[in-house]
């Protein structure tokens, strides 16, 4: 089945750690994007690219690093720059330049730092 | 960024009431998204419009993409307890400037009372 994975589903770190989370998709979309979402909040872009070798910045992309070497996989990298962590991680991916937009999400990580 | 004005922010309801919410924007979308989060989750996508005035069903869900492209209406019918969750309006204006991103709604949550 096509679709976007994410790993893992639950991550703990210490704080001044970096830490890098995985996302996978088989849906053959050129575009990745990466959200972080706060408890009773809406989704917040953090990075997007869409194509290999190719990113840019979203709104909140301070602390965070990204690398598009594959087309079917973004890695999101947490560093230690960040100063507030703890959130849900939300990956997803979509078609790029022509109908349909829509983005197909993966099932998220929740990343704890202490 | 930029953000829909998306209300109301949450509900309560009986099971079996019919529920309305809706998006509003300043500018002129060409896709309007709508999508549901259950907690600790990624979003899905529900129905996607895209052409001013579409009215577009997916079972109990009905969604309209409003004349003036500029807010969008979610309809559900008949809730049922699993209806519960966040419900997300996401648009888009399709220029090339704004690199097809999707610019979001805070949210709905819908809560079924006892």
């Amino acid at each position: 089945d096509g679709g976007i994975t994410q790993s893992p589903k639950y991550l703990f770190r210490k704080e001044g750690q970096n830490v890098t989370l995985s996302c996978e998709q088989n849906l053959n979309h050129d575009a990745m994007y990466w959200y972080r979402q706060d408890p009773g909040q809406g989704l917040r872009l953090i990075y997007y690219s869409q194509i290999v070798n190719d990113f840019q910045k979203g709104d909140i992309a301070e602390g965070y690093s990204v690398s598009r070497e594959k087309k079917e996989s973004f890695p999101l990298t947490v560093t230690s720059a960040q100063k507030n962590p703890t959130a849900f991680y939300l990956c997803a991916s979509s078609l790029t330049g022509t109908l349909p937009y829509e983005q197909y999400f993966g099932p998220g990580t929740r990343l704890t730092v202490t | 960024g930029q953000q829909l004005n998306q209300s109301p922010q949450s509900m309560f309801i009986q099971e079996g009431e019919d529920v309305s919410m809706n998006c509003t924007s300043s500018s002129i979308f060409n896709t309007w998204l709508w999508y549901k989060q259950d907690p600790g989750e990624g979003p899905v996508l529900l129905i996607a419009l895209y052409k001013a005035g579409e009215l577009t069903s997916n079972g109990r869900l009905t969604a309209q993409f409003g004349i003036t492209r500029k807010d969008s209406f979610l309809n559900i019918s008949a809730s049922i307890p699993s209806d519960v969750g966040i419900y997300f309006c996401a648009g888009q204006s399709g220029e090339m400037d704004s690199n097809y991103q999707l610019i979001w709604g805070a949210g709905t949550k819908l809560i079924i009372k006892p």
